[in-house]
């Protein structure tokens, strides 16, 4: 069975910093692009950022970019988002999303529950 | 630039037909694109990937009551025989070279 579970959210002070993980099971981790997608409360989704299969080229939305960094530890099955400089507009749901098609750009066919970041003083 | 457009909200009675629009912005009519749908307190399912010349191709387990078609700029997702559980939110998505972008969802209400 795929399973996709994210943890690391919490409450952060503005400027303040978290990682978030993705720790993933039932399929070859190595073998898909993986992404974050985020959605603020009573909001849409809006992507954030996604990663490659052996994680050498990361690419970000420009909301984030220069901000969050996103990597994977292959051996580990698990996927990171170190979050800097967050402000209040970043307080979302984060779900990471494993891609199923070759590009890596559409088929988000597995999702994680998600994790809840907060940011706010 | 590459936007989507989506109606806020569109609503159909149980087991009718509703068509909903995605609209690509101006100079991106040829893009591709895909359909999620995330029912209430859940993750979002995907749907199908629509080409512009309407083929598209769904996702595993996606009923023969969900379909795609295109025309110009416009995507569209079409459901019938509406069923309770259709009541959802509905996103269209598109990308470029390493970027993904969501158009803002239709909450579609089944009445």
């Amino acid at each position: 069975e795929v399973q996709l579970v994210e943890s690391g959210g919490g409450l952060v002070q503005p400027g303040g910093s978290l990682r978030l993980s993705c720790t993933v099971s039932g399929f070859p981790f190595s073998g898909y692009w993986m992404h974050w997608v985020r959605q603020a409360p009573g909001k849409g989704l809006v992507w954030v950022s996604r990663i490659n299969e052996d994680g050498s080229s990361p690419t970000y939305a420009d909301s984030v970019k220069g901000r969050f960094t996103l990597s994977r530890d292959n051996a580990k099955n698990t996927l990171y988002l170190q979050m800097n400089s967050l402000r209040a507009e970043d307080t979302a749901v984060y779900y990471c999303a494993r891609v199923g098609d070759r590009s890596g750009y559409y088929k988000f066919d597995f999702w994680g529950q998600g994790t809840l970041v907060t940011v706010s003083s | 630039q590459l936007v989507l457009t989506q109606s806020p909200s569109a609503s159909a009675s149980l087991g009718a037909s509703v068509k909903l629009t995605c609209t690509l912005s101006s100079g991106h009519s040829s893009y591709a694109i895909a359909w999620h749908q995330q029912q209430p307190e859940q993750g979002p399912r995907y749907l199908m990937k629509l080409n512009s010349d309407g083929s598209h191709s769904k996702g595993d387990g996606i009923p023969d009551r969900f379909s795609g078609s295109s025309s110009g700029a416009e995507r569209y997702l079409t459901i019938s025989s509406l069923q309770s559980d259709d009541e959802a939110d509905y996103y269209c998505q598109t990308w470029g070279t390493g970027t993904v972008l969501f158009g803002g969802g239709t909450k579609l209400t089944v009445l």
